[in-house]
């Protein structure tokens, strides 16, 4: 199985922060790596897709980059509506994994 | 627009059964792969299963297999999870996701539905 690690596993910034979250796969998948943005009680949503490409909605601060086996998911300035949990998602192969979560929190 | 509901959860007992579904509407469910994922209470998100869009490729996740089936009938837009020999450890919120391409791999999970709670207890 592919394991995705993400790093930090928890954050804390400021609302105008740049930050960066990173995810690491244990064997390549090329670029078969998809961000997810999940709030308090509700479905996740998809905000990045193939690793860098944005997903319909999702505003434009929200940027995705990588190949292989090293992703990151930046937000560029971060609202009061970003601070939520980030999941990172291979589906290169089954069994499709996730990362363990990067929880955003409020400096 | 797309929307998925999931339905069939609630409280069972450890060793038994139980069966999920998820009715899908605004757009052609034939075609497309759907996955089931599932969130214990406060962790992280967990794959479970997936079939491709004509039901004949499926795969699950090791911590489910021969124990959970997952099933389609697109007659009725519907994606069926069941569930057997239930463990505690089953217990999570399920999803139900569509992934916008009709086999099993290689594509984003686009759609969402809100998830049904299944507790496994004695």
């Amino acid at each position: 199985d592919i394991q995705m690690t993400q790093s930090p596993s928890s954050l804390s910034a400021s609302v105008g922060d740049r930050v960066t979250i990173t995810c690491r796969a244990s064997q390549p998948i090329t670029r078969y790596l998809n961000w997810y943005q999940q709030k308090p009680g509700k479905a996740p949503n998809l905000l990045i897709y193939a690793a860098s490409s944005l997903q319909s909605g999702v505003p434009s601060r929200f940027s995705g980059s990588g190949s292989g086996t090293d992703f990151t998911l930046t937000i560029s300035s971060l609202q009061p509506e970003d601070f939520a949990t980030y999941y990172c998602q291979q589906s290169y192969t089954t069994p499709i994994t996730f990362g363990q979560g990067t929880r955003l929190e409020i400096k | 627009q797309v929307q998925l509901v999931e339905s069939g959860g609630g409280v069972v007992q450890p060793g038994r059964s139980l069966r999920l579904s998820c009715a899908a509407s605004g757009f052609t469910f034939s075609y497309y792969a759907i996955h089931w994922v599932r969130q214990a209470p406060g962790k992280g998100l967990e794959w479970v299963a997936v079939i491709s869009f004509n039901g004949n490729d499926k795969y699950y996740a090791d911590s489910v297999k021969g124990r959970f089936t997952i099933s389609r009938d697109n007659s009725k837009n519907t994606l069926y999870l069941q569930m057997n020999s239930l463990r505690v450890e089953d217990t999570a919120t399920y999803y139900c996701v569509r992934a916008p391409r009709p086999h099993t791999t290689m594509a984003k999970f686009d759609h969402w539905g809100q998830g049904t709670l299944v507790t496994v207890s004695s």
